[in-house]
C-alpha cells in the first residue's frame, strides 16, 4: 500500500521570503503522479501543482515548484516570494497511474500547516 | 468551464437523524465522483468513487452510503447518524482516473 508523509505539522514564514514544505512517499509503483493541494481557512481544496512521475523536469506553477527525487521517493513543495494568501494547510498526494475503468484513489499526507507573517 | 458544487455548506444534524448531502458537477459529462471525508487536524479519507451512474465503490466501511441517480450527481447518505460520522466532506470530481481531481467547497457536518 502507498503512504505519504509530511514530517512537518506547522510552518511559519516571513511575506516575500521563500519557504519549503517537505512530502515523501512509499510505493512499489514505476508510473505514478503527485499533488500538492492547498487548504485555506475557507476550507476549500485546491489544486496547486501536480508531477508525473514519468517526467524528469520538475513542474512549476508561478511561485510555486516542486523538486521531484523519484530514487528518494521525495516531493518537495518550494513557495517563492509568499504572500498572505498562501496561508493555509498544505497537502501532498499520490495517485497510481490507473488502467480501464478504475477510479483515481489519490493518498493523502495529514498536511502541513503554513503561516506566512507580514 | 466545469464547477462543482455541494450543499448544504454547513449541517448540523441530532444522532440518529438521516444525512443527505448533495453533490452536482457542470460543464463535463461522464466524471469520475469522489466522497472524502476530513477529521479534525487530519489528512481526507476517500469514503466511495463512482465511474459511472450507479457504479459504486465503497472504500471504507461505515454508516454511510452513497448514490449516483445522475451522470453528474452524487448523494451520501446515511440512514442513521452517529456521533463518529462528524467531520468535514468534500466532493471532488476528475475527467478520468489519471486526471487531477478537484474539490467543491465542503459540508462542514456536525452531530450533536
Amino acid at each position: 500500500a502507498q503512504t505519504v508523509t509530511q514530517s512537518q505539522p506547522e510552518m511559519s514564514v516571513q511575506e516575500a521570503e521563500t519557504v519549503t514544505l517537505s512530502c515523501t512517499y512509499d510505493t512499489s509503483e514505476s508510473n505514478y503522479y503527485l499533488f500538492w493541494y492547498k487548504q485555506p481557512p475557507s476550507r476549500q481544496m485546491i489544486l496547486v501543482i501536480r508531477q508525473e512521475a514519468y517526467k524528469q523536469q520538475n513542474a512549476t506553477e508561478n511561485r510555486f515548484s516542486v523538486n521531484f527525487q523519484k530514487a528518494a521517493k521525495s516531493f518537495s513543495l518550494k513557495i517563492s516570494d509568499s504572500q498572505l494568501g498562501d496561508t493555509a494547510m498544505y497537502f501532498c498526494a499520490f495517485m497510481k497511474l490507473n488502467y480501464g475503468g478504475s477510479q483515481g484513489n489519490l493518498i493523502f499526507g495529514k498536511g502541513t500547516k503554513l503561516s506566512v507573517k507580514p | 468551464s466545469q464547477t462543482i458544487h455541494q450543499w448544504p455548506a454547513t449541517l448540523v444534524q441530532p444522532v440518529g437523524s438521516p444525512l443527505s448531502l448533495e453533490c452536482t458537477v457542470e460543464g463535463t459529462s461522464n466524471p469520475n465522483l469522489y466522497w472524502y471525508r476530513q477529521a479534525a487536524g487530519r489528512g481526507l479519507q476517500l469514503l466511495f468513487y463512482s465511474i459511472g451512474i450507479d457504479q459504486i465503490s465503497s472504500e471504507v466501511p461505515q454508516n454511510l452510503s452513497a448514490s449516483r441517480p445522475q451522470d453528474r450527481q452524487f448523494i451520501l447518505s446515511s440512514k442513521k447518524l452517529l456521533l463518529s460520522d462528524s467531520g468535514f466532506y468534500l466532493c471532488a470530481w476528475s475527467k478520468n482516473a489519471n486526471q487531477p481531481q478537484h474539490f467543491g467547497d465542503g459540508t462542514r457536518l456536525s452531530i450533536l
